[in-house]
């Protein structure tokens, strides 16, 4: 258990639905990452929250958006979904905003559509 | 090297066989390389951040070295074990701080 905790585990939507994922980073971690990993293709990192702000933005659709809470939780929000959001999304979490620190990644949470 | 590759891409060796594997990574502007263990139905799991050319790290049985002049880490693990079935991941970071994943060597130790 890497201390880091995401929910939904299981997520199965239709097209067009907008749907918000949650990520809880572990105690005293300042960054959280979201990353999506779908068949075709390997682990694509989406967006990093370092303390509430934006810090890194990777390959991330203008449809999928997430922000970081004062209580460092973060969330994903993916609207107008299409079959090929389908994917595993995990989330991580490092004490800083250094690319060396060591990420903590979560269980994930499952996408569905269809 | 634009991206991260990872090769082979998947490896079959019997218990008791020390193997190792390779992730190449653009030379230019790096800043660090992870390893990562992922097993089935987990999620991935560090196990080495390297930063500078020469580096080697060890964890038990497993361990990587880095070259940054010419882009790439070995993983090697000796003795596998049924229990290093797994698919390890590297993944490469520049100055953006942006991490790029290779697709993963996939083990399969066999008793």
């Amino acid at each position: 258990d890497s201390g880091v905790t995401q929910t939904p585990k299981h997520l199965i939507t239709a097209t067009g639905q907008r749907v918000t994922l949650r990520c809880s980073p572990r105690s005293g971690d300042l960054s959280v990452y979201w990353y999506q990993q779908s068949l075709d293709q390997g682990l694509q990192f989406l967006i990093q929250y370092y303390n509430g702000e934006e810090r890194a933005k990777g390959n991330i659709l203008e449809r999928f958006s997430a922000q970081q809470f004062p209580d460092l939780h973060s969330e994903l929000n993916l609207s107008s979904l299409e079959l090929g959001d389908s994917a595993l999304y995990f989330c991580a979490s490092s004490v800083d905003d250094s690319s060396t620190d060591t990420q903590y990644f979560g269980p994930g949470t499952r996408l569905t559509v269809l | 090297i634009l991206n991260v590759e990872q090769s082979p891409q998947s490896l079959h060796v019997q218990e008791g066989d020390s193997t190792n594997f390779t992730c190449s990574f653009p030379s230019s502007n790096f800043y660090a390389l992870h390893w990562y263990r992922w097993e089935t139905a987990k999620s991935p799991e560090a196990l080495f951040v390297m930063t500078l050319n020469g580096d080697e790290k060890k964890k038990g049985r497993i361990s990587a070295t880095l070259n940054t002049k010419e882009g790439y880490s070995y993983l090697y693990i000796k003795g596998s074990q049924p229990e290093d079935s797994a698919t390890y991941l590297c993944a490469s970071s520049g100055g953006s701080y942006i991490p790029t994943f290779g697709r993963g060597t996939s083990l399969i130790v066999h008793p």
